[in-house]
């Protein structure tokens, strides 16, 4: 089914540890986001991409990089974990049609410890 | 910068009983406007979307929403609410544009009870 998927839905990290996330869509978007979602505080932009090698800064970008290597994959890089990216992590997607949606993925819920 | 505000972190309703929520935008010109829900523990699903066509937006799952430029609102609403539609809702609001980014509001849970 065509949508975007995360990979992984779930992680433990330790403080200073390092991973990335994984957001893959398969409906040829130009555009990728992602987000981290805090009780309270709604969804916040984390980075950015407007095409395939393109990447911008969002609302929280400190303490994360990303890349966008291949048009269909968005990588969101965390070097040295720490307790307040405990979060849920989204990705979306969209078209650059004037008619535009965004699809979102179903999330990573990441905790450090 | 663009804002929206939803007045409201939590409303409670009756099933049977109109839904209402607020969502108010901030924006030097009219942006696009979207609602999403998100039942726990799931992504968002897109409810409706107003890009500058008709006013009055209907959505998936019997809810509208209707843009008023002179209240700068995007309200939310459904006649009957079933106990289904308990979930969180979020507003967003995007600049018109092609390279445009999403800005949610801090999002309102509905409670439904019998």
């Amino acid at each position: 089914n065509a949508g975007v998927t995360q990979t992984p839905k779930f992680r433990v990290l330790k403080t200073g540890q390092s991973m990335t996330l994984l957001c893959a869509q398969d409906m040829n978007h130009e555009y990728m986001y992602w987000y981290r979602q805090d009780p309270g505080m709604g969804l916040r932009l984390i980075h950015y991409s407007v095409g395939e090698g393109t990447t911008a800064k969002g609302e929280v970008p400190d303490g994360y990089n990303v890349s966008r290597l291949k048009k269909q994959n968005f990588l969101l890089g965390l070097e040295s974990a720490a307790p307040s990216q405990t979060s849920v992590y989204f990705c979306a997607s969209r078209h650059t049609g004037e008619n535009y949606g965004y699809t979102f993925g179903s999330g990573t819920r990441l905790t450090v410890v | 910068a663009q804002s929206v505000t939803q007045l409201g972190s939590h409303v409670s309703v009756s099933e049977g009983a109109l839904v209402l929520l607020r969502c108010n935008y901030s924006s030097s010109v009219p942006p696009y406007l979207f609602w999403y829900v998100q039942y726990p523990n799931q992504g968002l699903q897109l409810l409706l979307k107003y890009t500058s066509a008709a006013t009055l937006v209907k959505g998936i799952n019997g809810f509208e929403a209707e843009f008023k430029k002179s209240e700068t609102s995007f309200h939310l609403t459904k006649p009957s609410a079933h106990m289904s539609d308990a979930a969180e809702y979020f507003c967003a609001v995007s600049p018109t544009g092609t390279a445009s980014k999403l800005t949610f509001g801090t999002g309102t849970r509905l409670q439904v009870t019998l």
